[in-house]
């Protein structure tokens, strides 16, 4: 049962752009919803969290939204860096679970 | 801060053998840990959380299991691997509700 949808497997996008990564969630419990960033056989990195009480947050080039009537976060990376090539996980908690997308890979072009 | 410590890196082992992933936390006490694994072109699945010594919650029934006999040690275990056990294993700390998790460098393992 995948609670956590990340319909995007990819996303291409010019340096210097906006990358959009979209996530939607069907859990209505969930209160708690982060993104990660992975590079290959490594751990993901925490980016950003945001909590149901809030519909935005920033950090530096990173900003999640959330739409909790539509069930729906995403990611803003602005500007694109090619250090930003990774894949990217959001995910969604309840009490202690973390409950995870399949993964956006980005890929950022000179 | 925090240094999640998982070992072995890569592992290949043959169908049948038993299997002991090690995970210890250091710079934080009675953290949350959890064991997740990836599967090639998906995403990560929980396997298992522990909120404590002793306490183990299980998410998928399989011939996995896992153990804390320490407040930062989480082991992840099986008797006789399966071909479908192949995949990354990362081990991950919280310090609770709405904490994010931190991940471990993983542990690549090919069951053959």
């Amino acid at each position: 049962d995948q609670q956590v949808k990340q319909n995007s497997p990819s996303l291409s996008v010019q340096e210097g752009r906006i990358s959009i990564l979209n996530c939607d969630y069907t859990n209505s419990m969930f209160d708690y919803f982060l993104w990660y960033k992975k590079y290959p056989a490594e751990g993901p990195t925490f980016l950003i969290s945001i909590s149901s009480i809030k519909d935005k947050n920033e950090d530096g080039r990173f900003t999640v939204f959330l739409n909790k009537s539509a069930k729906h976060l995403s990611l803003h990376i602005v500007p694109s860096q090619p250090g930003d090539s990774a894949v990217y996980f959001c995910a969604a908690a309840n009490d202690y679970k973390l409950s995870f997308g399949a993964g956006t890979t980005v890929t950022v072009r000179a | 801060s925090q240094t999640i410590h998982q070992w072995p890196a890569t592992l290949v082992q043959p169908v049948g053998s038993p299997l002991s992933l090690e995970c210890t936390v250091e710079g934080t006490s009675n953290p949350n840990l959890y064991w997740y694994r990836q599967a090639a072109g998906r995403g990560l699945q929980l396997l298992f959380y522990s909120v404590g010594i002793g306490q183990i919650s299980s998410e998928v029934p399989q011939n996995l299991s896992a153990s804390r006999p320490q407040d930062r040690q989480f082991i992840l275990s099986s008797k006789k691997l399966l071909l479908s056990d192949s995949g990354f294993y990362l081990c991950a700390q919280s310090g609770g509700t709405h904490s994010p998790l931190h991940f471990g460098n993983g542990t690549r393992l090919t069951v053959t």
